[in-house]
């Protein structure tokens, strides 16, 4: 069974550009995080979907980020202007259940810089 | 005040030895806590779930939880070179509608050859 995967690996981008990152679940996984984590911080939650409607979003930084899972599938965070405070990873993680047992399983992140 | 607590490290231990890794949390209502092992460039990997208070065991690795004292650790027996990674200890808060994880910063465990 594939794992959760994310795309791009790695992206450079100058600020005031535009990056859309994707995450792909494990499949059957109803439940769709995205975390964040900037240099020397932790791993810091920032939104979850359950299917394609959002559960939770107060964790996303402000309204430069956009995310997106239509058809409940695959998920998309868009990153509109980028600053370089966005700079960090952003791991996907995706799990069966939401209740308080709910397993977590992470995606390799997206490794963004702004420069 | 940080929500979840770790020593960043690194722990150095020799192998064979006994790593013993630590996470304070200050939610005393979380009641379920978790172990990811990373490493560099890699996903999160879930090693151990613990949601009651005492010990568990699974092969090299136990988890210890103390909810009075709000207190989780693991423990690594016989490490290996190849345990050596960052350690997130991971606990879920209950907000906004949901169920969601704080980490940690992790801790960095160097098993020494």
């Amino acid at each position: 069974e594939a794992g959760v995967t994310q795309f791009p690996s790695h992206s450079v981008i100058e600020k005031g550009q535009t990056v859309t990152l994707r995450c792909d679940p494990i499949s059957g996984h109803d439940n769709l995080y995205w975390y964040r984590r900037v240099m020397g911080k932790e791993i810091k939650f920032l939104l979850h979907f359950v299917k394609e409607s959002k559960q939770d979003e107060s964790g996303m930084p402000n309204n430069r980020f956009l995310a997106e899972r239509t058809g409940g599938t695959y998920s998309t965070l868009k990153v509109q202007p980028a600053e370089l405070e966005d700079s960090g990873v952003y791991f996907c993680a995706s799990s069966q259940v939401s209740d308080s047992y709910n397993e977590q399983f992470f995606g390799p992140g997206t490794r963004l810089t702004v420069l | 005040q940080k929500e979840v607590e770790q020593n960043s490290g690194p722990l150095s231990v020799p192998e064979g030895a006994i790593a013993s890794l630590n996470c304070t949390y200050s939610d005393r209502g979380s009641q379920s806590f978790f172990w990811y092992r990373q490493y560099s460039g890699k996903s999160p990997e879930l090693i151990m779930s613990i949601y009651s208070n005492g010990d568990k065991e699974d092969g090299r690795f136990t988890a210890q939880l103390n909810k009075a004292s709000q207190y989780v650790s693991l423990l690594i027996r016989d490490s290996q070179p190849s345990d050596s990674a960052t350690y997130l200890c991971a606990v879920i808060s209950f907000t906004s509608g949901t169920y969601k994880y704080i980490f940690g910063t992790g801790t960095r465990l160097k098993v020494l050859a």
